[in-house]
């Protein structure tokens, strides 16, 4: 079974809008964490946001933030103001048990920023 | 800064030569991971070391082997690659420990095999 699923394969969004990317992830491990990383053209992953199974609170980071809602398991990647930087691939990712060190990622999602 | 290099960044090789990719990072992390990330796909997960424990993934083919001499280093052989093996190379770290800390990816090698 996946055990992360981004159902958009591509978004546009408008400069300086706020997009949402879907994730929603499958475990019966009570201890977990979710990643969000941002892959540009030129293939490096960049880490942008955490999200850990216990946390009461939805995680931010500068524009990103992250929406957890636990019963659905649902953790969507909000962008605010969204910037033509911003145009890359999106990966959502799930390590599993604090001794399980791999994680699994989403297919992704593409986000194309509009001027 | 502490980092996690890769080298070359670009990579071409002729089908069935063999080649090698190298990894190093000054983060002093435990864990190092091997990805291939093939156009528009996900990564996906070939190996990874906890320390010198070295852990294949099941689905990885025989032709893909790693070493890993000390904590900065990792190298990943490909024996004879085809054609197919042509893919983004990323490696990543992460620290051990109880905490679920992000992997630190590299900048990859994009391996072109003729």
């Amino acid at each position: 079974a996946q055990k992360i699923t981004q159902t958009q394969p591509g978004m546009f969004v408008q400069e300086k809008e706020a997009v949402t990317l879907d994730c929603t992830y499958d475990t019966s491990d009570p201890s977990y964490g979710l990643f969000w990383y941002k892959q540009p053209s030129s293939g490096e992953m960049i880490f942008l946001i955490y999200q850990g199974s216990y946390d009461q609170q939805n995680a931010t980071e500068g524009r990103y933030s992250l929406n957890f809602q636990k019963a659905r398991k649902s953790a969507n990647l909000v962008i605010s103001a969204s910037q033509l930087g911003d145009s890359a691939m999106y990966f959502c990712a799930m390590r599993e048990g604090v001794n399980d060190y791999k994680l699994s990622f989403g297919a992704g999602t593409t986000v194309t920023v509009r001027a | 800064d502490a980092m996690v290099i890769q080298n070359p960044r670009y990579q071409v090789t002729q089908f069935g030569k063999p080649v090698t990719l190298s990894c190093s990072q000054t983060l002093n992390h435990n864990v190092m991971y091997w990805y291939q990330q093939k156009s528009s796909q996900a990564p996906k997960l070939l190996f990874h070391y906890y320390d010198k424990d070295f852990n294949n993934e099941a689905d990885t083919p025989d032709n893909f082997q790693s070493r890993r001499p000390n904590t900065s280093f990792c190298f990943l052989d490909i024996r004879s690659p085809g054609l197919g093996d042509a893919a983004m190379y990323l490696c990543a770290t992460s620290p051990q420990g109880p905490v679920l800390d992000e992997q630190f990816f590299g900048p990859g090698t994009r391996l072109t095999v003729l």
